[in-house]
């Protein structure tokens, strides 16, 4: 059955450093989606990406943060200058391209840590 | 952000028996609703959905229903299994927001023997 990878599985890291955590989406999927999990609250919608454009964007997604397709499988979520409170799991998602209600599939998470 | 309430943090129910999880929205421009199942260390798991348009739908052992009026949908999981145990999210979203899902904050359910 295909699923959404994502690596590392685990990330720590300097506050004010840069991550790279990297998502493959399921094949034929053309939605791609990034939320995140801080401890202890609810799952949070950062950005939604389509056609090699960012669809819609949260509140917490500012100019720290940046996502790209760079190639016809991957899926990035960059974070500049990390703070602490960007420590959270980090899930990535893709959905197909058929109609407006389309269920998101979600991968295993990256645990980021900032140290 | 509270559009989408799931009050119940946690529920426990004996192996055969029901399970009914319960979700609250506030926002009615949501049009599609969500359940996803959730393991520690893993990401979320698509369970089940209903549109608007309906008022049930049912897979399986999981049937989830919508009351629009209430702004209210629940999930029933029959016959309750001890590979159930997990946590359960309520999640919505609206056909003009790009596939933004809003969760809820989840329940964590316990299927004992």
């Amino acid at each position: 059955e295909p699923e959404v990878t994502q690596t590392p599985s685990h990330q720590v890291t300097q506050m004010g450093q840069e991550v790279i955590l990297r998502c493959v989406p399921i094949s034929n999927h053309l939605y791609f989606y990034w939320y995140r999990q801080i401890l202890g609250q609810k799952v949070e919608f950062l950005v939604s990406f389509y056609n090699n454009e960012i669809s819609e964007k949260s509140e917490i997604f500012d100019d720290q943060f940046s996502v790209e397709r760079p190639d016809g499988s991957n899926f990035t979520l960059k974070i500049r200058s990390t703070k602490l409170e960007d420590s959270a799991m980090y899930f990535c998602a893709s959905s197909d391209s058929e109609g407006d209600q389309e269920t998101q599939y979600f991968g295993p998470g990256t645990r980021l840590l900032v140290l | 952000d509270q559009q989408v309430k799931q009050n119940s943090p946690s529920l426990s129910v004996q192996e055969g028996r029901i399970s009914i999880l319960n979700c609250d929205y506030t926002n009615s421009m949501f049009d599609y609703f969500l359940w996803y199942k959730k393991y520690p260390a893993e990401g979320p798991t698509f369970l089940i959905s209903i549109s608007s348009i309906k008022d049930k739908n049912e897979d399986g052992r999981f049937t989830v229903f919508l009351n629009k009026s209430a702004k209210h949908l629940s999930l029933h999981i029959v016959p309750s299994q001890p590979g159930d145990s997990a946590v359960y999210f309520c999640a919505a979203s609206r056909t003009d927001s790009w596939g933004k899902l809003q969760f809820g904050a989840g329940t964590q359910v316990v299927v004992t023997p």
